[in-house]
Parts: C-alpha cells; sequence; structure tokens
C-alpha cells in the first residue's frame, strides 16, 4: 500500500532553519522525491533521496532513512520567498504524493 | 529546460460534455503523467505512460480516459464530466535513462470547473 504522512502547514520566520518531515510506507519504494510549490504554479523539483544520508543542495538539503520509512527537507537562511508548499514523494512505478506542508515565512 | 505545455489554463465546461487536456512535452520524455490535485488531498495520479500508445492506470481513473498517439502528447479526457471532477490537473513528464530516478517536470496546470 501507499501512505505518505507529512505536517499540514509550518510558520518558521526569516533568516531561521525548519525542517519538514515525511514518513511513508510505499510497497516498491525506489527513492524519495521532494517539490516545490508556489501558491497557483507547477511543482519544481528540489532533491531526490535513493541512499540513506543526508544530500546538500545549497540552502536546502534532505534526509532519507530507508529502514525507519523517514525523510526531511532542511531549509536555511529562510527567505521569504520560500513562503509555499513542500511535497514529499515516495517514486514506486510513478510518484505516490503526500498532501504537502504549507511554510509560512514571516519577517 | 524541458517545457511541459498544457493547453489551457482555465477551462469551464458542462455537466455531461467530453473534455479533452492537452499536454505536450518538447525534451522527448518516454514517462507521461496525469495528476489532479485538491485541496486537502494532495496530487494524485490518474493515469500515466511509459510510451507511445501505452497507458497504465493510476490510483483514481475512474471517468477518465488517456490518449498517447504522439511521444510529445498526451491527452486526458473526461467520457462525461461531472461536477466533482471540478479541479486542478496537472500534467508531467520524466525521462526514462535512470527509470524511477528522474524527477518529474510539471506543466502549469489546468484549472476545470464543471458546471
Amino acid at each position: 500500500g501507499q501512505n505518505i504522512d507529512q505536517p499540514t502547514e509550518m510558520t518558521a520566520t526569516e533568516g531561521a532553519i525548519v525542517q519538514i518531515n515525511c514518513t511513508y510506507q510505499t510497497s516498491g519504494f525506489n527513492g524519495l522525491f521532494w517539490y516545490q510549490q508556489h501558491a497557483g504554479e507547477a511543482p519544481t523539483f528540489l532533491s531526490y533521496n535513493v541512499l540513506d544520508g543526508l544530500e546538500e543542495k545549497g540552502r536546502f538539503s534532505s534526509f532519507l532513512s530507508r529502514s525507519k520509512g523517514y525523510s526531511y527537507l532542511l531549509l536555511k537562511e529562510l527567505q521569504m520567498k520560500d513562503s509555499a508548499s513542500y511535497l514529499c514523494a515516495a517514486s514506486r512505478y510513478a510518484l505516490n504524493f503526500g498532501k504537502g506542508t504549507s511554510l509560512l515565512v514571516t519577517p | 529546460d524541458v517545457k511541459v505545455t498544457q493547453s489551457s489554463r482555465y477551462l469551464v465546461k458542462r455537466t455531461g460534455e467530453k473534455v479533452f487536456l492537452e499536454c505536450v512535452q518538447d525534451m522527448d520524455h518516454e514517462n507521461m503523467f496525469w495528476y489532479r490535485q485538491d485541496p486537502g488531498l494532495g496530487l494524485r495520479l490518474i493515469y500515466f505512460s511509459y510510451d507511445v500508445k501505452m497507458k497504465e492506470k493510476g490510483d483514481i481513473p475512474e471517468g477518465y480516459s488517456v490518449s498517447r498517439e504522439k511521444k510529445e502528447r498526451f491527452s486526458l479526457i473526461l467520457e462525461s464530466a461531472s461536477t466533482n471532477q471540478t479541479s486542478m490537473y496537472l500534467c508531467a513528464s520524466s525521462t526514462r535513462q535512470g527509470a524511477l530516478r528522474q524527477p518529474q517536470h510539471f506543466g502549469d496546470g489546468t484549472r476545470l470547473s464543471i458546471l
């Protein structure tokens, strides 16, 4: 079966660090994607993890633990433009998306 | 840059109509996908295709069909539109190289209203 859980909403302050967690139970799991989606726009690819550990890409990092069925997206030095929805997706024959975490960055 | 183009940004149709949503990608991608996105439900996969004339059901195929006659084009068809099909529809594509490890690239979406 497929089940992806992530928090519905989060709020953080400009300049701070925020961690968005994602847990999954996906049969035939092949990897974990993170996407960013601004209101009214298409999702855009942020990161992909297939092996356990941390992948760093500028201000954004993503972590995966396959044994725990757990991932997180870490956003550093938050900027106002980071206010968006962040989608966790487990890869099987296609992508199985979570419902998204709406992040609000405040001044 | 990959370009995935959906034919309409906004569309209004009536109950019972046959509705076509078109999607074209310009990167010679083998894989194409149709999702719908609803508040509180997230992105849900309707159909996908790994090659021309191939189609596979996703998680919510009921009430929909698809057509992939050319590699660059993937059409979603609502056979007889109903009000519960009012939604944002998103098309995506990805390359087959590396199989399931390649990111999907999304179009801007079609906001479809069924009256």
